[in-house]
């Protein structure tokens, strides 16, 4: 069974710093990975989809790795601001059938 | 484009009512999923579906039923709401099962008394 797993489970840094998101997978056979963001009370939203056959995508401040072989995706955010404050959620795509699975999360706090 | 819409928002129950909970898709988006995210469990597949009259189910789909008549709606049924279903319910959908990234509606929270 596919087991998603995100660290830390919160995270506080100061506004203006560069910082990455751990995400790791027990079983390497996935169709792709996805990271999202949920505001408290609200829906997800995609950040980034990154396919099994690519190593990372990118999208204004944030860059999404990936490395099928180790089960390991991070998220790196640039000069992170006050506004990225947001529970961040990776979830990997399985090779059959349609089931995303989720890790926790990881609570991001940017303080100004 | 609204994307992906969820009613209602929000919902007291009490110990066997039921409910429908509707989720809308103006994206010509062929997959629709449900989840619901419970503290410590994250989000958890309850069902989905591949296509206009078609469903199946997820990791837990025990105490729901669902239904997709409409290619643009899919709808969640509590038959009789248990303590244990008060959770925040997501609709998802994709374009197509592969390769695909899920969009997101705001969330369905669902207390049962």
């Amino acid at each position: 069974k596919q087991e998603v797993t995100q660290i830390p489970a919160a995270l506080s840094v100061p506004e203006g710093e560069n910082l990455v998101l751990n995400c790791s997978f027990t079983d390497s056979a996935i169709y792709n990975l996805q990271w999202f963001r949920q505001d408290p009370g609200k829906g997800l939203t995609s950040l980034l989809l990154i396919q099994s056959s690519q190593r990372e995508q990118t999208s204004g401040r944030l860059n999404a790795s990936l490395d099928k072989s180790s089960g390991r995706s991070t998220l790196y955010i640039a000069a992170s601001q006050p506004g990225d404050s947001a529970t961040y959620l990776c979830a990997v795509k399985e090779t059959s059938g349609s089931r995303l699975t989720f890790g926790e999360g990881t609570q991001l706090t940017v303080n100004p | 484009n609204a994307g992906v819409t969820q009613t209602p928002k929000f919902r007291v129950l009490k110990t066997g009512q039921s409910m429908t909970l509707l989720c809308a898709q103006d994206m010509n988006h062929e997959y629709m999923y449900w989840y619901r995210q419970d503290p410590g469990m994250g989000l958890r597949l309850i069902h989905y579906s591949v296509g206009e009259g078609t469903t199946a189910k997820g990791e837990v789909p025990d105490g729901y039923n669902v239904s997709r008549l409409k290619k643009q709606n899919f709808l969640l049924g509590l038959e009789s709401a248990a303590p244990s279903q008060t959770s925040v319910y997501f609709c998802a959908s994709s374009l197509s099962s592969s390769g695909e990234e899920q969009f997101f509606g705001p969330g369905t929270r669902l207390t049962v008394l």
